[in-house]
């Protein structure tokens, strides 16, 4: 069964560092999010993708945020400048349609030092 | 989208079969009811959904009250494996498809 891959599944970085946390959806989807679950928290929703734009952002995703779709298969989330709060675990998720399920990688734990 | 509650925990018997219940008693008429799992710190896994009809896949059964303010998850047979939140979210209308979940109903299935 085809699934959502991220990569690194582990990402430790000194605060005020750039990240870029990979995502590959799954290869015929069209909608693309990222999510992300504070340790011990609830997920929570930063920014869906369609058509090459956002569709849609959090308050959570402010300007140190951004995402790319370099390529047709690769889905990225950079984060500029990291903080000691971004510490997080951050999914994927990708579906073929708004009401279609979406369907979740299994993470990147990201650590700021 | 509508808001939902779901009971913080639930203890099921292996074998047996677990019926997790989710309130939405103000969702509207073009929303949709998703259920998804997430197994310890693994991705949100999504399970079942539907809109006004019970649904079956091979994971569970979605039953959706007539009036469709509330819904019961059913794991028909449950394994140790099905140890998980679960979580029962409410979608649709111009949400963009942005999901956004509670915190869910805590499943401990014990042999």
């Amino acid at each position: 069964e085809p699934e959502v891959t991220q990569t690194p599944s582990h990402q430790v970085t000194q605060m005020g560092q750039e990240v870029i946390l990979r995502c590959v959806p799954i290869s015929n989807h069209l909608y693309f999010y990222w999510y992300r679950q504070i340790l011990g928290q609830k997920v929570e929703f930063l920014v869906s993708f369609y058509n090459n734009e956002i569709s849609e952002k959090s308050e959570i995703f402010d300007d140190q945020f951004s995402v790319e779709r370099p390529d047709g298969s690769n889905f990225t989330l950079k984060i500029r400048s990291t903080k000691l709060e971004d510490s997080a675990m951050y999914f994927c998720a990708s579906g073929t349609g708004l009401w279609q399920p979406q369907h979740f990688g299994d993470g990147t734990r990201l650590s700021i030092l | 989208d509508a808001k939902t509650t779901q009971p913080t925990s639930m203890d099921c018997a292996e074998g047996r079969a677990a019926n997790l219940p989710c309130n939405h008693s103000t969702i509207s008429g073009n929303e949709y009811v998703y259920w998804y799992r997430q197994i310890h710190s693994q991705g949100p896994q999504y399970i079942i959904h539907g809109l006004k009809n019970n649904e079956t896949n091979e994971m569970a059964s979605l039953i959706i009250t007539e009036d469709r303010k509330s819904s019961t998850l059913i794991l028909p047979h449950a394994t140790l494996r099905d140890t998980a939140v679960y979580y029962c979210i409410v979608k649709g209308g111009t949400s963009y498809g942005k999901l956004t979940f509670g915190q869910g109903t805590i499943l401990t299935v014990h042999p």
